[in-house]
């Protein structure tokens, strides 16, 4: 199984700054990697999908980079509306597997 | 526009079952993969079970197979999970989800449904 580590587990930034949430797989995954976004009581979103692409709708602050067994997802300018908690997925593999999350707070 | 409505949910003594539905709409059905995530009280996402659009091929997660069924009715557009032997760690909110694209399985999933709670407790 491959295993997604998320960190920080927590990120505490103002609106306006810059957010970098990192995903280390525990293999290789090429870029076969997403992002999701989660709100209280809400179902996830994906974001980015294939490690950089936007999926329909998501803003252009948003955007996804790396390979192999390393990832990030950055927010460029935080909005009232992206404090959430986030979670990576890969699909290289079955079962298919999910990190364990990062909050980002209001700081 | 894509709509996931899933029902079923409730209260089950260990050791029972339960069968979870998703209403589909807005798609061609039989043309994506669907899956079954999980979230536990408070905690992170667990993929559960995928199945093709033909019904053909399904997959699922070490810790549910065996006990878990995942099935489709093509004719009413609708999503199935069927849980026996259920413990207390499967209680969840569990989550519809299609997937992406038409071609491959369980890779990413772009439309969720609201999501059923499922409590597993004597």
């Amino acid at each position: 199984e491959i295993v997604l580590t998320q960190s920080p587990a927590t990120l505490s930034l103002s609106p306006g700054e810059r957010a970098t949430l990192s995903c280390r797989a525990s293999q290789s995954i090429s870029t076969y990697l997403a992002w999701y976004q989660q709100k209280p009581g809400q179902a996830p979103r994906l974001l980015i999908y294939d490690a950089s692409n936007r999926a329909t709708g998501i803003p252009a602050r948003f955007s996804g980079s790396g390979s192999e067994t390393g990832f990030t997802l950055t927010i460029s300018s935080l909005e009232p509306e992206d404090f959430a908690v986030y979670y990576c997925q890969q699909r290289s593999n079955w079962p298919k597997t999910f990190g364990q999350g990062t909050k980002v707070e209001i700081k | 526009e894509v709509q996931l409505l899933e029902s079923g949910g409730g209260l089950v003594q260990p050791g029972g079952s339960l069968s979870l539905s998703c209403a589909a709409s807005g798609f061609t059905f039989t043309s994506y993969g669907m899956s079954w995530v999980r979230q536990a009280p408070g905690k992170g996402l667990e993929w559960v079970s995928t199945i093709s659009g033909s019904g053909g091929s399904t997959f699922f997660a070490d810790s549910v197979s065996g006990r878990f069924t995942i099935s489709r009715d093509t004719s009413k557009n609708t999503l199935y999970l069927h849980m026996h032997s259920l413990r207390a760690e499967d209680t969840a909110v569990y989550y519809c989800a299609k997937d992406l694209w038409e071609i491959g399985l369980g890779y990413h999933f772009d439309s969720w449904g609201q999501g059923t709670l499922v409590t597993v407790s004597s």
